[in-house]
C-alpha cells in the first residue's frame, strides 16, 4: 500500500536558522511527491514537487526539498526560517494508479520563534 | 492563475438540514475535482473524486447518499451534506486538476469550508 509518513507533529526553530520538515514515503513504482502548506482556516498552497530529474527541488518562498531514493525520503528545507513560515506542512504522494489521487501525510506544524 | 474558490467559507446549520458547498475553478477548466475532509489537527482525508459529467467515485467508508457530489460543468463541483448531524462538522476542502494537464501537475486547492452542525 502506498503511504506517506511525517514523523514529527511539530518542529520548532529559531528565526534565521535552517529548518527541516521530514517526510518518508512508500510507493510502488516511481514516486510523484508534493509539499503543501496550510495557514489557519485556509486551503493548501502548493510549495514544490518532485517528478523526476534533479534530486534537489526548489519551490516557492525559498523552500526546497531533497529527494532521496535510497532512504525513500523527501524532506522539506529552508536555509533561513522566517516567523511567517509558521504553518502546517503536508507531504503528499500521488497514487500511481492513474486516478490522480493524493495520499497526504499527517502534517507537521512548524513554529518559527522570533 | 489556477485559482479555486469555495462557497460558503463558513456555514452553521441545524441538525437534520442539508448544506451545499460549491467548488469553482475560476481561471481554468477542471475535469476532475476532489473533495477532502479535515478534522482538527489532522490530515486531509479524501472523500471522493468528482469527474465532470459522470458519477463521483467515493472512497471506502464514505456514504455516497449522505455526501452527494455533482460535477455539472468544467468549472463547478458541489458537495451536499444531506441530513447533517453534529458529527459531520468539519473543514471541507476541494481541489482541482487543470483539464488536459500532465498527470504530474499539482492539484490546486480551495480555501475550505468550515461546517458546524448544531
Amino acid at each position: 500500500a502506498q503511504s506517506v509518513a511525517q514523523p514529527e507533529d511539530q518542529v520548532n526553530v529559531a528565526e534565521g536558522n535552517p529548518l527541516t520538515v521530514k517526510c518518508t514515503y512508500s510507493v510502488s513504482g516511481n514516486p510523484y511527491l508534493f509539499w503543501y502548506v496550510q495557514y489557519p482556516n485556509r486551503g493548501l498552497q502548493f510549495l514544490l514537487k518532485y517528478i523526476t530529474g534533479d534530486n534537489l527541488v526548489k519551490g516557492s518562498y525559498g523552500f526546497e526539498a531533497e529527494f532521496n531514493k535510497s532512504q525513500t525520503s523527501f524532506h522539506l528545507k529552508k536555509p533561513s526560517a522566517l516567523v511567517s513560515d509558521s504553518a502546517l506542512y503536508f507531504c503528499a504522494v500521488r497514487v500511481t494508479s492513474g486516478t490522480y489521487k493524493y495520499i497526504f501525510g499527517t502534517g507537521t506544524r512548524l513554529k518559527v520563534l522570533a | 492563475g489556477a485559482v479555486v474558490s469555495q462557497h460558503p467559507s463558513r456555514v452553521i446549520c441545524k441538525s437534520g438540514t442539508s448544506v451545499k458547498i460549491e467548488c469553482r475553478s475560476l481561471d481554468f477548466q477542471a475535469t476532475t475535482m476532489f473533495w477532502y475532509r479535515q478534522f482538527p489537527k489532522q490530515s486531509l482525508m479524501l472523500m471522493a473524486t468528482s469527474n465532470e459529467g459522470s458519477k463521483a467515485t467515493y472512497e471506502q467508508g464514505v456514504e455516497k447518499d449522505k455526501f452527494l457530489i455533482n460535477h455539472a460543468s468544467l468549472t463547478l463541483s458541489t458537495l451536499t451534506v444531506t441530513s447533517a448531524h453534529p458529527e459531520d462538522s468539519s473543514f471541507y476542502i476541494c481541489s482541482a486538476r487543470v483539464m488536459g494537464a500532465s498527470s504530474y501537475n499539482e492539484q490546486f486547492f480551495g480555501p475550505g469550508t468550515r461546517l458546524t452542525v448544531l
